[in-house]
C-alpha cells in the first residue's frame, strides 16, 4: 500500500520568506509523487510531479520539490513567499505513471503573513 | 492543459431528495474519471473510478446504491447522491484523464452539496 504523510497541518511564513512544506511517502514500488494546490472552494491544480526523470522538479508559480529516496521525502519549497501562495497544499502518490489513482496526504494550509 | 468542468458548483437540497452532479471534460476525451469527496479541512478521499461504458469501481466503504456513478460518454460522468441526508453534505470533486493527457489528472472545480 502507498501513503503520504504531510508534516504540519498549518504552516505560516512571512511574505518574502522561504516556504517549506514537508511530505514523506511510503511505497513498496518506486513512487510517482505529486503536489497540488487548492484555493478555497475550488478544485485542485497540479503544481509539479515526480516521475523518475529528475530528482529536482520545478513546477509552476516558482515552486520546486526534490525527491530524496534515502529520506523517502518529497518536500515542496519556494524561495520567496507571495501573498497569493496562501492556499491548501496536498501531496499525493501513485504506483506508476499511467495509473492515476492518487492517494492524498492530509494537506497543509499555508498562511502568508504580510 | 485540459479543462474539466463540474456542475453545479453549489447545490442545496432537502433531506430525502436526490442530487446529480455532472463532470465534463471540455477539450479531451476522458477515458477514466475519478470521484473524490472532501470533508471540511480534510483531504480528498477517492470514492470511485469510472471508465467510459463500464460500471464504476467503488472504494471500500462507499455505498454503491447511495452514490450512483455513470460514465456514459467520453466527456461526461455523473454522480447522483440518492436519498440525500445531512451527513452527505460535502465537497465533491471529479478528475479525469485520457486521450493526449493520459498520465496526468485534471480536476474539476468541485461541487459543494448541502443537505438540509
Amino acid at each position: 500500500a502507498q501513503s503520504v504523510t504531510q508534516l504540519g497541518s498549518h504552516v505560516s511564513v512571512s511574505e518574502g520568506a522561504l516556504v517549506l512544506l514537508r511530505c514523506n511517502y511510503s511505497s513498496s514500488v518506486p513512487p510517482y509523487l505529486f503536489w497540488y494546490v487548492q484555493y478555497p472552494n475550488q478544485g485542485l491544480q497540479l503544481l509539479l510531479k515526480y516521475t523518475s526523470a529528475a530528482t529536482l522538479v520545478k513546477g509552476i508559480n516558482g515552486f520546486e520539490a526534490e525527491f530524496k529516496k534515502s529520506e523517502t521525502s518529497f518536500h515542496l519549497t519556494k524561495p520567496s513567499a507571495h501573498m497569493s501562495d496562501a492556499a491548501e497544499y496536498f501531496c499525493a502518490v501513485s504506483r506508476n505513471f499511467g495509473n492515476e489513482k492518487l492517494t492524498f496526504g492530509t494537506g497543509t494550509r499555508l498562511t502568508i503573513i504580510p | 492543459g485540459a479543462v474539466v468542468s463540474q456542475h453545479p458548483s453549489w447545490v442545496i437540497c432537502k433531506s430525502g431528495t436526490s442530487v446529480k452532479i455532472e463532470c465534463r471534460s471540455l477539450d479531451f476525451q476522458a477515458t477514466t474519471m475519478f470521484w473524490y469527496r472532501q470533508f471540511p479541512k480534510q483531504s480528498l478521499m477517492l470514492m470511485a473510478t469510472s471508465n467510459e461504458g463500464s460500471k464504476a469501481t467503488y472504494e471500500q466503504g462507499v455505498e454503491k446504491d447511495k452514490f450512483l456513478i455513470n460514465h456514459a460518454s467520453l466527456t461526461l460522468s455523473t454522480l447522483t447522491v440518492t436519498s440525500a441526508h445531512p451527513e452527505d453534505s460535502s465537497f465533491y470533486i471529479c478528475s479525469a484523464n485520457g486521450g493526449l493527457y493520459t498520465g496526468e489528472l485534471f480536476f474539476g472545480e468541485g461541487s459543494r452539496l448541502t443537505v438540509l
